[in-house]
């Protein structure tokens, strides 16, 4: 069965830090699917980024980048030089495609604190 | 604009009155999925849809019915509902496509308490 762990459960850093959420997922498909979702303090979810698992290369856009090894299972996130505004709640999640089935699975989010 | 709307964003009812929370989205997405989220228990998927007349279901189903008869529409369905359903529901629509990087969109998000 699949299976997300984001192990952080809540981060604080000062504003500018760079700051690296964990994702790790358990999966026994070779066809899958990676995604990272935002949730900021006034509750809409903001859809960040989705990597298939055949696609290993790292993901960067603009002060976000997302590194997939899937030696390690992970998939983390790096928010360089944090502003307030990256104040969230981030959640990563895995879908398997084998099957035919498309189920997403969700880590239990890591609530990220920027304080200026 | 594109967007994913929700009806309503909020909803008091009582237990074992059937209730239905509308989701709608203007981008011709085939896939379209349901998620409650609780304290606690972070978001979890209940059914999802691939394409009209195409729903399976995710990891919370019970409880819950959809349809999917037009692409654009999927209804959550609440038949009895009980107070163990009182959660936040998002709906989310993107395009079905295996190796895609497109957008998912969200809805806005349904409050809803059972009494």
């Amino acid at each position: 069965a699949q299976k997300v762990t984001q192990a952080q459960t809540e981060i604080s850093v000062v504003e500018k830090e760079d700051v690296t959420l964990d994702c790790v997922y358990e999966t026994r498909d070779t066809t899958y699917y990676l995604f990272w979702y935002k949730q900021p303090p006034s509750g809409e979810l903001v859809f960040l980024i989705r990597r298939n698992s055949f696609d290993e290369q790292n993901e960067i856009s603009g002060r976000y980048s997302w590194n997939f090894q899937k030696s390690t299972s992970s998939f983390n996130f790096t928010i360089t030089a944090s502003q307030v505004v990256d104040s969230a709640v981030y959640f990563c999640a895995l879908s398997e495609s084998e099957g035919g089935s498309e189920k997403l699975v969700f880590g239990k989010g890591t609530k990220l604190t920027v304080n200026p | 604009e594109a967007q994913v709307t929700q009806n309503p964003r909020y909803l008091i009812t009582v237990t074992g009155k059937k209730l239905t929370v509308t989701c709608s989205q203007n981008m011709n997405h085939e896939y379209m999925s349901w998620y409650r989220q609780d304290p606690g228990l972070g978001l979890r998927q209940i059914y999802y849809s691939m394409n009209v007349e195409v729903t399976d279901k995710g990891d919370v189903p019970e409880g819950y019915k959809v349809s999917r008869k037009e692409k654009r529409n999927f209804p959550l369905i609440l038949e009895s509902p009980s107070p163990n359903q009182t959660s936040l529901y998002f709906c989310a629509s993107s395009p079905y496509n295996r190796f895609s990087t497109d957008t998912q969109y969200f809805g806005p998000g349904t409050r809803l308490t059972v009494l």
